[in-house]
């Protein structure tokens, strides 16, 4: 049990374009996500948080208008960032909170994100 | 009063011995304290988590020790194998928050 997915696990884009990065808890409902965002040999740094049903919380120095959060439902948060430039490259992991407000964050395989 | 101080940064072991990585906090208001074993390229993977109500948790090799005076803990993994080479992070959460709080990671070498 507890499981999360993450799709794509790699993207190469264009710098200018956007990306789409989806979280799905796969057999557990999760009403808050989290989204980080990890460099080589670095620790995670969480971007944002993201709750079922409403705005997504963004930590300080995140660009909420460039790291788009949806959590549209139960099961899926999405991340999109906008206008990618090289610098955006990241490996990026979601992490679904367990339900019945437990402490346990499941994560994601990933995603690396790679902007030319 | 946020952050998880975690050493060493990198850990070299022969197979078989016993890999030691510490932690330590600063927020008494924390109330669980997990640890994550991350490969290349994968997830944070949950390895072993302990609450303070508890000083030690043992899972097959992997034992959690937990002082809450000194406000430290640590992950200790016996009899350790090449297998479990990754990069180990600490982490906690608590009282008004429910984000983790990471640690830096450690990058363990089990030496065949």
């Amino acid at each position: 049990g507890a499981v999360v997915s993450q799709h794509p696990s790699w993207v190469i884009c264009k710098s200018g374009t956007s990306v789409k990065i989806e979280c799905r808890s796969l057999d557990f409902q999760a009403t808050t996500m989290f989204w980080y965002r990890q460099f080589p040999k670095q620790s995670l740094m969480l971007m944002a948080t993201s709750n079922e049903g409403s705005k997504a919380t963004y930590e300080q120095g995140v660009e909420k208008d460039k790291f788009l959060i949806n959590h549209a439902s139960l099961t899926l948060s999405t991340l999109t960032v906008t206008s990618a430039h090289p610098e955006d490259s990241s490996f990026y992991i979601c992490s679904a909170r367990a339900p019945l407000g437990l402490n346990e964050q499941f994560f994601g395989p990933g995603t690396r994100l790679t902007v030319l | 009063q946020q952050q998880v101080k975690q050493s060493p940064q990198s850990l070299i072991v022969q197979k078989g011995g016993i890999s030691i990585i510490n932690c330590a906090y600063e927020n008494t208001a924390f109330d669980y304290f997990p640890w994550y074993q991350q490969f290349p390229g994968k997830g944070p993977a949950l390895l072993i988590a302990i609450r303070p109500d508890v000083s030690e948790k043992k899972e097959g090799r992997f034992t959690i020790s937990f002082n809450k005076s000194a406000k430290q803990f640590s992950l200790h993994i016996m009899d350790s194998q090449p297998g479990d080479s990754a990069t180990y992070f600490c982490a906690a959460t608590g009282g008004a928050t429910n984000k983790l709080i990471f640690g830096t990671g450690t990058l363990l070498a089990v030496q065949p």
